[in-house]
């Protein structure tokens, strides 16, 4: 799977849209582009994923460039819940055991401030 | 989304001793489970992968017959940490796909909290 590359952390206001950004510039044809994240002390939660269009979601928006090499995940309206650790994962899609694991990075820290 | 319930959520155990913790779905048939291990300010790591009915592959450096993974059902795959010691105290997190019809994205556990004392 393609390596991503994110910032360790981030600050935003509470109220203000937050913009995650990921680069992964090695990223392959068949390959989608995932987000999740992890709130302390819990299991990641499903976000949103794309492979080259740009989605949006009750929770999310992802905006992918048009070389695919870096992608925004953006949080319209940042709450404090949203406080958590943000994970950005390229992978293709398969049905064929072992290709399906999701390979996490660092993720950004994301810090919503009242 | 789909649900995925690990228990226990916290497990306090002796030097020594083997710790089950079960992970399963609750609304959907999971054919593939994905365990992974997080330590504090670190990211997942994954553990071993498993597909029901069969046995599980584990990645490497990860000593198979040390985390004992079944997963004998659709909705239900078990960890079993032998002869636990306190550098296995950790974040396990357990994942499940299903697979009706095509591609579905993966669904986590709450996690559970071992410590080794």
């Amino acid at each position: 799977d393609a390596k991503t590359t994110q910032p360790p952390s981030m600050d935003c206001a509470e109220g203000r849209a937050a913009n995650l950004p990921c680069n992964h510039s090695t990223i392959s044809g068949n390959e989608y582009v995932y987000w999740y994240r992890q709130i302390h002390s819990q299991g990641p939660q499903y976000i949103i994923h794309g492979l080259k269009n740009n989605e949006t979601n009750e929770m999310a928006s992802l905006i992918i460039t048009e070389d695919r090499k870096s992608s925004t995940l953006i949080l319209p309206h940042a709450t404090l819940r949203d406080t958590a650790v943000y994970y950005c994962i390229v992978r293709a899609r398969s049905l064929i055991q072992g290709a399906q694991k999701l390979v996490f990075g660092q993720g950004t820290r994301l810090t919503i401030n009242p | 989304g789909a649900v995925v319930s690990q228990h226990p959520s916290r497990v306090i155990c002796k030097s020594g001793t083997s710790v089950k913790i079960e992970c399963r779905s609750l609304d959907f048939q999971a054919t593939t489970m994905f365990w992974y291990r997080q330590f504090p300010k670190k990211s997942l790591m994954l553990m071993a992968t498993s597909n029901e009915g069969s046995k599980a592959t584990y990645e490497q450096g990860v000593e198979k017959d040390k985390f004992l993974i079944n997963h004998a059902s659709l909705t239900l795959s078990t960890l079993t940490v032998t002869s636990a010691h306190p550098e296995d105290s950790s974040f396990y997190i357990c994942s499940a796909r299903g697979s009706w019809g095509g591609y579905t994205e993966a669904f986590f556990g709450q996690g559970t909290r071992l410590t080794v004392v």
